[in-house]
Parts: structure tokens; C-alpha cells; sequence
């Protein structure tokens, strides 16, 4: 079945405390993004991969670093996070060429 | 300015009966994709419908159309017979193009929540 996997579904975490979410796909996907859900802003993208070793910036970068070192895995890493990085997160995949963005079921971080 | 403005809130809809979500956007750009997604108490977000600035033809997939007025920049999202299991969050989204800068990102209403009554 072709899914997008994100790991972990829940986390409750203190401030300062390192955490990495984990995201993987099975699709071949190239372009691979991470996005965060607050109430009354919809969501947001964080940063994105456009392959192997290509990512960059999106709107709400900051707090947060990525790698892309193998093509289906796309890892979420808060070095030490604070209250305000509590939110729903949710990477996403698609094809190159392809205009439909498939998301994991999400990962809710609690940041005390 | 906000790209993707999605003005109801919450909306409610008798079982079995049509809804229409609405959405307005905001770009420069000649090409540009709108997208639906569907968002239940679960949390997960899944695709409904997708509508390119080129097509000629709304898009339809199945209960759902989008109905797409380029000249007023509204992407209205229509669910016919609407069933109980249709109550959730749906957002409206864009993709811009090349020009703006916008390829790489989809750019999210706020959200309007749907509750289906029996």
C-alpha cells in the first residue's frame, strides 16, 4: 500500500530536550515536505527536499532541521524545543512531476 | 494579504443534502494548482480533489466538484449527497508556480469545519 509513515503518532516532551520525527514513504517520491497545523492558520510548511540532499526553507523554518540522505526518508529534528513548537505536524510526498501531495497521519508534539 | 481565504468557519448540512465550501485565493500567477483536502477527528489529511489553472472543465471526483471561477479566484468545493462520515475539517490549498516562487509549497486556508446532521 503506498503510504506516506510518520513516527511518532504522539509525543510529550520538556523544553530543550533534542527529538528527531521520523518520515518515510514507499511511493519513489523525489520532493518530500514537513508542515505544522495551529489552529486558525491551516498549515504550514517547515522545510522541504526536493531529492537526495536538496532541501530548503519554508515559511517556518526556524526550530528545526532536516536531512535527506536517502530518498524515502525525510526525518523532523528539534534540537531543543520549546512551548511554542507544540502543533501537529505532517510530512507529505509527491512525485516529481506530480501535482498531488500525500501526507502521513501526523505527528502531535506537546512541548512542556 | 492572505493567499487562501476560506470565510465560513463551521458550516452544518442536512444528511443526504449538497454543501458548498467556499474559497478564494489570491495570486499573479498563470499557472497554479487548487487542492481540497479533508481533514477527520482523526487528524489525518487526505486528498479529494485537484483543479488546475489550465483546465477547461471543473474537476468532479466521485461526491465532490470543484466548482472553479478563475475571473473571481474562487475554488468552491460542492459535496453532493452529503453523508454523516463527510463531518470533518476541510481545507482549501494552492500550489503557485515557477514565477512566484510558490512551486515548492502548498499554501493552506484556515479551514472550514463541516457537521453533518442525520
Amino acid at each position: 500500500e503506498a503510504q506516506v509513515t510518520q513516527n511518532p503518532r504522539y509525543l510529550i516532551t520538556v523544553t530543550g530536550k533534542k527529538l528527531t520525527v521520523t518520515c518515510s514513504q514507499n511511493m519513489n517520491h523525489e520532493y518530500m515536505s514537513w508542515y505544522r497545523q495551529d489552529p486558525g492558520l491551516g498549515l504550514r510548511q517547515i522545510y522541504y527536499s526536493m531529492n537526495v540532499e536538496v532541501t530548503d526553507k519554508g515559511d517556518v523554518p526556524e526550530g528545526y532541521k532536516v536531512s535527506r540522505k536517502e530518498k524515502r526518508n525525510f526525518p523532523l529534528i528539534l534540537e531543543s524545543p520549546s512551548p511554542n513548537q507544540t502543533s501537529l505536524y505532517f510530512c507529505a510526498s509527491r512525485a516529481g512531476t506530480g501535482n498531488i501531495q500525500y501526507f502521513g497521519a501526523g505527528t502531535r508534539l506537546s512541548v512542556l | 494579504a492572505q493567499k487562501i481565504t476560506q470565510t465560513q468557519p463551521g458550516m452544518f448540512v442536512q444528511e443526504k443534502e449538497a454543501v458548498t465550501l467556499d474559497c478564494t485565493y489570491d495570486t499573479s500567477d498563470q499557472s497554479y494548482g487548487l487542492f481540497w483536502y479533508k481533514q477527520p477527528s482523526s487528524g489525518e489529511m487526505i486528498f479529494l480533489i485537484y483543479q488546475g489553472s489550465y483546465d477547461e472543465q471543473n474537476a468532479t471526483e466521485g461526491r465532490y466538484s470543484l466548482n472553479f471561477q478563475k475571473a473571481r479566484k474562487s475554488a468552491n468545493l460542492v459535496i453532493s449527497a452529503s453523508q454523516l462520515g463527510d463531518s470533518a475539517m476541510y481545507f482549501c490549498a494552492m500550489r503557485e508556480g515557477y514565477r512566484s516562487g510558490g512551486y515548492n509549497k502548498l499554501i493552506f486556508g484556515a479551514g472550514t469545519r463541516l457537521a453533518v446532521h442525520p
